[in-house]
């Protein structure tokens, strides 16, 4: 199993510019996350999914989207990039199971906003 | 209330010494304890977890210690290592949630050799 992939690894990007990070999962989880997170912080959730088709908001949404139409894959889209984005990204995902409920980790995609 | 207040932020210890973090929190919801362990360039990792019903789980040398009166819960690295450097966050979920993690701010342990 791969567990959780994200790609890019890193990505510059200009200010007004649109992206998509990508976040796939070989686990059959049915929760994914997408995490940000700053410098010396912890993680802020940007939006959940508890399953392909149903997706909700997190602490910190705002200029990011997210759809879901495909159990394994969960992307990220940020629509006019801000330097207030600058961050790391990380996806996870989860069973919704109590005693299961472990989130796995992808490796995280750094993104500069300039 | 759903906020989880984790100290200290940063924490050197001597290589075989006990780390000890911190974490505690309002929401009496809270029912899932998890501490995560992130490397450089890493995503987090669970590392080890605890629910209210027990006050203490251990693995190894790492060991939640949980006081449900007092609403806290704190980390503890036994014979410390170099390779236990890392940073370590504490997290919280509400039974009623949909298994959304409320994060600590994270806590950057070095084990000097």
């Amino acid at each position: 199993n791969a567990g959780v992939t994200q790609t890019p690894k890193f990505r510059i990007l200009k200010i007004g510019q649109s992206m998509t990070l990508q976040c796939a999962q070989d686990m059959n989880h049915n929760y994914m996350y997408w995490y940000r997170q700053d410098p010396g912080m912890g993680l802020k959730l940007i939006y959940y999914s508890v399953g392909a088709g149903i997706t909700d908001k997190g602490e910190v949404p705002n200029g990011y989207n997210v759809s879901r139409s495909t159990t394994e894959d969960f992307p990220l889209r940020l629509e006019l990039a801000a330097p207030s984005q600058t961050s790391v990204y990380f996806c996870a995902s989860s069973y919704a199971k109590q005693g299961q409920e472990t989130q796995y980790f992808g490796p995280g995609t750094r993104l500069l906003v300039l | 209330q759903q906020q989880v207040k984790q100290s200290p932020q940063s924490l050197i210890v001597q290589k075989g010494g006990i780390s000890i973090i911190n974490c505690a929190y309002e929401n009496t919801a809270f029912d899932y304890f998890p501490w995560y362990q992130q490397f450089p360039g890493k995503g987090p990792a669970l590392l080890i977890a605890i629910r209210p019903d027990v006050s203490e789980k251990k693995e190894g040398r790492f060991t939640i210690s949980f006081n449900k009166s007092a609403k806290q819960f704190s980390l503890h690295i036994m014979d410390s290592q170099p390779g236990d450097s890392a940073t370590y966050f504490c997290a919280a979920r509400a039974w009623d949630s949909n298994y959304q993690l409320i994060w600590g701010a994270g806590t950057k342990l070095i084990i000097k050799p």
